[in-house]
């Protein structure tokens, strides 16, 4: 079945260490995104990308970095700048065409730093 | 860029209708009207989205007022599964396709 693919589903690290959450969807979507949720609030924008090889920072994108080498990836690095880094992370693509805006959600990734 | 107003919290009974009420006085023309909803600890959900007219699909149906300014969700017979976050969002009229979120309305359904 078609789908996001997020991973790792929870993930523990120390602080100042770089962390790589993945990304993959098989839904050959053009965009995709990452949000940032912190509890009890709603959804931040950190990055997103319309297409390959380019990409556009969000509302929050300092300490984060991204790629997207291949239509179908899209991972995020946390690195060590990133002050508060503790958070459940979000990844959605979208076609923008048959229903425009409407975002596929992976499950997450909770990145828990100690 | 719209911004969306909705109540922090409702509940609703099991089996009565939900209806879930959003503002965007600032909406423009060109923009649509989403609503999604987050199940705890899980990805958001698309639920419907409209522009002008009323829309109706298996999940619920969406209201617009004529101005354009407010919208409700209608969930028909809410059940305890449809306990969650409902986020009404309108799209961002920017090349990217960016939809941005607020904190959204905790709906509890309760038996």
């Amino acid at each position: 079945d078609g789908g996001i693919t997020q991973s790792p589903k929870y993930l523990f690290r120390k602080e100042g260490q770089n962390v790589t959450l993945s990304c993959e969807q098989n839904l050959n979507h053009d965009a995709m995104y990452w949000y940032r949720q912190d509890p009890g609030q709603g959804l931040r924008l950190i990055y997103y990308s319309q297409i390959v090889n380019d990409f556009q920072k969000g509302d929050i994108a300092e300490g984060y970095s991204v790629s997207r080498e291949k239509k179908e990836s899209f991972p995020l690095t946390v690195t060590s700048a990133q002050k508060n880094p503790t958070a459940f992370y979000l990844c959605a693509s979208t076609t923008g065409l048959a229903r425009p805006g409407e975002l596929f959600f992976g499950e997450g990734s909770r990145l828990t730093v100690l | 860029d719209a911004k969306t107003t909705q109540p922090t919290s409702m509940d609703c009974a099991e089996g009565r209708a939900a209806n879930l009420p959003c503002n965007h006085s600032t909406i423009s023309g060109n923009e649509y009207v989403y609503w999604y909803r987050q199940i705890h600890s899980q990805g958001p959900q698309y639920i419907i989205h409209g522009l002008k007219n009323n829309e109706t699909n298996e999940m619920a149906s969406l209201i617009i007022t004529e101005d354009r300014k407010s919208s409700t969700l209608i969930l028909p017979h809410a059940t305890l599964r449809d306990t969650a976050v409902y986020y009404c969002i309108v799209r961002v009229p920017k090349y990217g396709n960016k939809l941005v979120f607020g904190a959204g309305t905790i709906l509890r359904v309760k038996s």
